[in-house]
């Protein structure tokens, strides 16, 4: 299958700083991304769709000016967390969609552990 | 009505025994399903998909669709303990980019 890199795989940050996470389509064009949360014991919970050279679409409660989304290219997105604080701690995981003949399909990158301290 | 379903278990399976596991979906024009593994700690990776009715084998796993009961289902035979994780039934809604994902079904394989 498709190859989606996600770095750092862990970061501690203090409160009131800034994170980014990167996503990366190793092998493929990924001209959609998507962006999850998960808490410990608790189902995916998708944050923003990532469109290529377009504004992300974000879900319902989330803040979009907390959660930045960038897909600049058809292989990179990034997420940052601004002013980042103690709730926001949890496991970020991003996704990548390929489209070939017939098949959409999505691949997930390793995930970000954040803890913010 | 949730637009897919599963059970969360947990589900005991002794090993060496078949696994299955199950799916329902709300939106009948859903065309492609998916399933996915997710150990502890880790991200989701991706089992099998599938897009017709009937069954789909990938060595020791079976998807099986029947959209007129708007059903999907995961048979992992000779079960192992290494799959002993939870497996997450996904869906692609029409219209829609994004998949929507089940609550996941918990799966222990007891040696």
């Amino acid at each position: 299958g498709a190859v989606v890199s996600q770095h750092p795989s862990w970061v501690i940050c203090k409160s009131g700083t800034s994170v980014k996470i990167e996503c990366r389509s190793l092998d493929f064009q990924a001209t959609t991304m998507f962006w999850y949360r998960q808490f410990p014991k608790q189902s995916l919970m998708l944050m923003a769709t990532s469109n290529e050279g377009s504004k992300a679409t974000y879900e319902q409660g989330v803040e979009k000016d907390k959660f930045l989304i960038n897909h600049a290219s058809l292989t990179l997105s990034t997420l940052t967390v601004t002013s980042a604080h103690p709730e926001d701690s949890s496991f970020y995981i991003c996704s990548a969609r390929e489209w070939t003949v017939n098949q959409n399909i999505q691949y997930f990158g390793a995930g970000t552990r954040l803890s913010v301290l | 009505q949730k637009e897919v379903e599963q059970n969360s278990g947990p589900l005991s399976v002794p090993e060496g025994a078949i696994a299955s596991l199950n799916c329902t979906y709300s939106d009948r024009g859903s065309q492609s399903f998916f399933w996915y593994r997710q150990y502890s700690g880790k991200s989701p990776e991706l089992i099998m998909f599938i897009y017709s009715n009937g069954d789909k084998e990938d060595g020791r796993f079976t998807a099986q669709l029947n959209k007129a009961s708007q059903y999907v289902s995961l048979l992992i035979r000779d079960s192992q303990p290494s799959d002993s994780a939870t497996y997450l039934c996904a869906v692609q809604i029409p219209g829609a980019q994004k998949l929507v994902f089940g609550q996941g079904t918990r799966l222990t394989i007891n040696p």
